[in-house]
Order: structure tokens, then sequence, then C-alpha cells
């Protein structure tokens, strides 16, 4: 089955403390996005990458850090999480950057 | 800048009515639109893909359209249903970003 997975679904950590939510498809797909989702905001692009060791700054990259280093997988990492990091977060791909986007099931982030 | 506005922000109808969620954008500079149903807790699935030289693109009751020149779209749904019940969101591949922008969504209630 084609899909987009996400780990972990729900996270509550407190300031400060790294983590990494991690992303995974299975449909070489080249592109790949990661988006937070607030009320009122809509979703909003963190970081893509279009291929291997590409990657590249979205809308709001502030306090993230992205890699992919393998084309199925692209993790985002949170070095050092900020109660405004709170948000509801999804992973996307798609064969083409503007093609038929796959997303993942989301993780609801919540930093205290 | 792109700027993409889903009305009505709500809407709620009963089963079995014919309805019309709009989405509109300011530059017309765009590869295609697409359409993203989302459940609550869940993730997107993409609903409808229309490529800038289409004019509209249909599955099963859902129809959408794309006048490009006058910077909106329209998701026609018919015959409603309780199952319909979702945020529907629409989400432009803009040439300028290498990205999608999203709508902040269109929260549909049908009523049985």
């Amino acid at each position: 089955e084609a899909q987009v997975t996400q780990n972990p679904r729900y996270l509550i950590t407190v300031t400060g403390k790294k983590l990494t939510v991690t992303c995974s498809q299975n449909m070489n797909h080249e592109y790949m996005s990661w988006y937070r989702q607030d009320p009122g905001l809509g979703l909003r692009q963190i970081y893509y990458s279009m291929n291997v060791e590409v990657t590249d700054k979205g809308d709001v990259p502030e306090g993230y850090k992205v890699s992919r280093k393998e084309k199925r997988n692209f993790p985002l990492i949170l070095e050092s999480p900020s109660p405004n990091q709170t948000s509801l977060y999804f992973c996307a791909s798609s064969s083409l950057g503007f093609n038929e986007q796959y997303f993942g099931p989301g993780t609801r982030l919540t930093v205290t | 800048k792109q700027e993409v506005t889903q009305i009505p922000a709500a809407l709620s109808v009963p089963e079995g009515e014919n309805l019309v969620l709009n989405c509109s954008f300011t530059d017309s500079a765009i590869y295609n639109l697409q359409w993203f149903r989302q459940d609550p807790g869940k993730g997107l699935t993409s609903l409808l893909l229309i490529q800038s030289s289409q004019r509209e693109q249909t599955s099963g009751r859902l129809n959408a359209s794309l006048d490009k020149s006058s910077g909106r779209s329209t998701l026609y749904i018919a015959a409603s249903q309780p199952g319909d019940s979702a945020t529907y969101l629409c989400a432009l591949g803009w040439e300028y970003g290498n990205k999608l922008v999203f709508g902040a969504g269109t929260i549909l209630r049908v009523k049985s």
C-alpha cells in the first residue's frame, strides 16, 4: 500500500529538549516536504526536498532542521523546541513538486 | 505574494443538498490546483488535481473547476451525505515558490 508514515503521532515534550519526527514514504517519490498546521493560519511549509541531499527552506523554517540522506526518509529535527512550535505537523511526498501530494497522518506536538 | 482565500469558512447543510465551495487566489501563475479533504485528527487526502491548462476535473460526486484568469476555483459536491463532513482545503502549485500554497479551508457539516 502506497503511504507516508510519520512517527510519533503524538508527542509532549519540554522546552529545549531535542526531538526528531520521522517521515518515510514507500512510493519512490523525489519530492518531500514538511508542513505545520495551526488554527486560522492553515498549512505552512517548513522545509522541502527535491531529491536526496537537496533541501530548501519553506515559509517558516526557523527553529527546524531537516536532512535527506535517503530517498524514502525525511526527518524533521527540532534542536531546541519552544512552546510556539506546538502544532500539528504533516509530512508529504509527490513524484514532482506539484504532482498529487500524499500526506502522512500527522504528528501532534506539544511543547511545554 | 500568493494569497489563497476559501469562502465560506464553515458551512452546514442538510443531507442531499448540492453545494459549492469556493477558492480564490491572487496570482494566476500556477501549475495546478488541488482540492484536499481533511478529517478530524487525520491527514489530508487528495480529491482532485486540475492542471493549469484544464478547466475542470470530476470524480464521482465531486467536480472541481478552475478559472485562472479570474483567480477562482470551485468544488461542487452533488447530493451531499453525512460522510462528506470534513474540512476541505484548496492548494495551488505556485510557479514562484516550488511549493503548495494552501487556503485556510472550509469546514463542512452535512446533517442527516
